[in-house]
């Protein structure tokens, strides 16, 4: 079975410049998650989809940032404009239930905004 | 608001040593609680949840409501245990809150 790919690994930017990145979730998982990783913060939690819908973006950081999931399968997360500070580890996880169930995580995608 | 602890950024024991990863939360209700694991050069994976009071290759944690704890334990420590650990709570139908982390160097 495959598990939740992330699309790119890394990614270098500069600021100003817009980046999209792309989670594929374990196929049958509705309930999908980014989380982000600054470095030496903990990982956090950025926004929950259902399906198609989004059940919690209490963790995004502003209006820069856009999460979809058009179609409940793939999402995509854009970053526009970039700044310094969103550089770090955006991770993407799925999971069959939802919170207290067992996330999934893909191998991160690597965002560094000079 | 919820929140975890993991009081030490580095932990190096030796191999066959007793290991113990500690974490703290604090959170008012009932939690959940997890420990995920990042081995070299792999995702991020669940490696035991509280609820389920199992032993994940070898280690396990008990939840402790009254110092608010959940540590990781394993009594003989492997070289192949060297990872990232993080422990993470979720309050009932809310986000995972995760911790810094603590990596475990296991030294042969």
């Amino acid at each position: 079975e495959a598990g939740v790919t992330q699309f790119p690994s890394h990614s270098v930017i500069e600021k100003g410049q817009t980046v999209t990145l792309r989670c594929d979730p374990i196929s049958g998982h509705d309930n999908l998650y980014w989380y982000r990783r600054v470095m030496g913060k903990e990982i956090k939690f950025l926004l929950h989809f259902v399906k198609e819908s989004k059940q919690d973006e209490s963790g995004m950081p502003n209006n820069r940032f856009l999460a979809e999931r058009t179609g409940g399968t793939y999402s995509t997360l854009k970053v526009q404009p970039a700044e310094l500070e969103d550089s770090g580890v955006y991770f993407c996880a799925s999971s069959q239930d939802g919170y207290s169930g067992t996330q999934y995580f893909g191998p991160g995608t690597r965002l560094l905004v000079l | 608001a919820q929140r975890v602890t993991q009081p030490e950024k580095l932990l190096s024991v030796f191999k066959g040593a007793p290991v113990e990863l500690k974490c703290n939360y604090s959170y008012s209700g009932s939690p959940e609680l997890f420990w995920y694991v990042q081995y070299s050069r792999q995702r991020l994976q669940l490696l035991l949840r509280h609820i389920s009071r199992e032993s994940i290759k070898g280690f396990t944690a008990d939840l402790n409501k009254g110092e608010t704890s959940f540590h990781l334990k394993k009594p003989f420590a492997q070289e192949e245990d060297s990872a990232m650990y993080y422990c993470a709570l979720s309050a009932g139908n809310t986000p995972l809150v995760f911790g810094k982390g603590t990596r475990l160097s296991v030294i042969a």
